[in-house]
């Protein structure tokens, strides 16, 4: 079965440092995204991006944040300016899109700011 | 905006018990979505319910979508171990394949 594909699996960084998670969307896959979920917490929306542009952010995504489709499969998540709040899970996911259906996940890269 | 509430946030049954985890949307849905997260795990898609009033089972899981479609519950029959995890629904935040509003979750806790 077509899987996500997400590195590293743990990131630990130091706060204001800037970091790249990266995530290989399932190949026939049109909209990708990225979730956050803080220890224990649920799962928050970051980011879609459709067609080479986000399509829609949520409030968390702000102005430290950035994505980018570098090639044809790369996804990837830049947190620029670390902050020890940042410290969570994310979670890269891609869907068809043609007609609403289910969202494939990623195992995720924890993420840790000391 | 748009909240999705899920109770109960924890629920410790025995195995072989029934379990029902209930969503409540402050807002019409289009569809609603079900995940599973085993613990230390990512979200697994389970199911999708798009119709007012939709049933719809997997086996021991049956899932129902509210005629208002502003609620929808997910009910286990008789719990094996192998259910352990955090049930999630789910709503999208606006129409074709935006992002999704997670509730909080129940997390299943079985005790052999």
């Amino acid at each position: 079965e077509p899987e996500v594909t997400q590195t590293p699996s743990h990131q630990v960084t130091q706060m204001g440092q800037e970091v790249i998670l990266r995530c290989v969307p399932i190949s026939n896959h049109l909209y990708f995204y990225w979730y956050r979920q803080i220890l224990g917490q649920k799962v928050e929306f970051l980011v879609s991006f459709y067609n080479n542009e986000i399509s829609e952010k949520s409030e968390i995504f702000d102005d430290q944040f950035s994505v980018e489709r570098p090639d044809g499969s790369n996804f990837t998540l830049k947190i620029r300016s670390t902050k020890l709040e940042d410290s969570a899970m994310y979670f890269c996911a891609s869907n068809p899109g043609q007609v609403p259906t289910g969202y494939t996940f990623g195992s995720g890269t924890r993420l840790t700011v000391v | 905006g748009q909240q999705v509430m899920q109770i109960p946030q924890y629920q410790h049954v025995q195995e072989g018990e029934d379990f029902t985890t209930y969503c409540n949307s402050s807002t019409t849905l289009s569809n609603i979505q079900w995940y599973k997260q085993r613990p230390g795990g990512h979200p697994v898609f389970l199911i999708q319910l798009v119709k007012s009033g939709e049933v719809k089972k997997q086996k021991r899981l049956t899932f129902q979508f509210g005629e208002a479609k502003k609620n929808s519950s997910l009910h286990i029959t008789a719990t094996q171990t192998t259910d352990v995890g955090t049930y999630f629904c789910a709503g999208p935040l606006g129409g074709g394949a935006d992002g999704l509003t997670f509730g909080k979750g129940t997390h299943l806790i079985i005790q052999p």
